[in-house]
């Protein structure tokens, strides 16, 4: 079965840091290019960022960009991501997705997601 | 930055067909795709490619998408396609989701 399984969420300060992991299983993950997507309680889906099939290649939303670091671990069919300087704002469940094979950019399979509250 | 629209609700008669919108500039000329997500549940891909299903996908969903405005239609609509729908288009290495339209079927 393919699954994606997020974990490393919780509660943190403002300022504070955090890293979320994605455990991928049932498939090829080296081969996949993935994403992470949020969603503020009660809001719509943000994309927050994707990695390349090797982690040669990152791009970011302008919102987390500078503070938030996607990278994997081919070897261990996990993605990260890496949650610097966290803001109130930053509060939401985090999916991690797989890109579809084709050559268009849809994110075929997601995990259940990790809540992360940036609260004092 | 480039934005994607939504209406906020679409209401639909069980058996009926349902439309939601998505408008962006140029739209037709990038892909879109649509997924429903359920209430605490994690969103589902329904359309890719502006119109292609993903297996397991009735065959009740479709979409075009052309000019501005890229359109998911549910024909037939059931009770259990009640959710909220997104659509998703890439633009300058960004991907951009539309705000969601929840589908009320009553």
């Amino acid at each position: 079965e393919v699954q994606l399984v997020e974990s490393g969420g919780g509660l943190v300060q403002p300022g504070g840091s955090l890293r979320l992991s994605c455990a991928a299983s049932g498939f090829t993950f080296s081969i996949y290019w993935m994403h992470w997507v949020r969603q503020a309680p009660g809001k719509g889906l943000v994309w927050v960022s994707r990695i390349n099939s090797d982690g040669s290649s990152t791009s970011y939303a302008d919102s987390v960009k500078g503070r938030f670091t996607i990278s994997r671990d081919n070897a261990k069919n996990t993605l990260y991501l890496q949650m610097n300087s966290l803001r109130a704002e930053d509060t939401a469940v985090y999916y991690c997705a797989r890109e579809g094979a084709s050559s268009t950019i849809h994110m075929d399979v997601w995990g259940q997601g990790t809540t992360v509250t940036v609260s004092s | 930055s480039y934005e994607l629209t939504q209406p906020p609700s679409v209401s639909v008669s069980p058996g009926q067909t349902a439309s939601i919108t998505c408008s962006g500039d140029k739209l037709g000329d990038k892909y879109a795709c649509w997924y429903q997500q359920n209430p605490g549940q994690s969103p589902v891909l329904v359309i890719y490619e502006d119109s292609k299903r993903p297996s397991g996908i009735p065959e009740r969903f479709s979409g075009s998408n052309s000019g501005n405005t890229a359109t998911l239609t549910i024909s037939g609509t059931q009770a259990m396609d009640e959710a909220d729908y997104y659509c998703q288009a890439w633009d300058s290495s960004t991907g951009v989701f539309g705000g969601g339209t929840k589908l009320t079927v009553l």
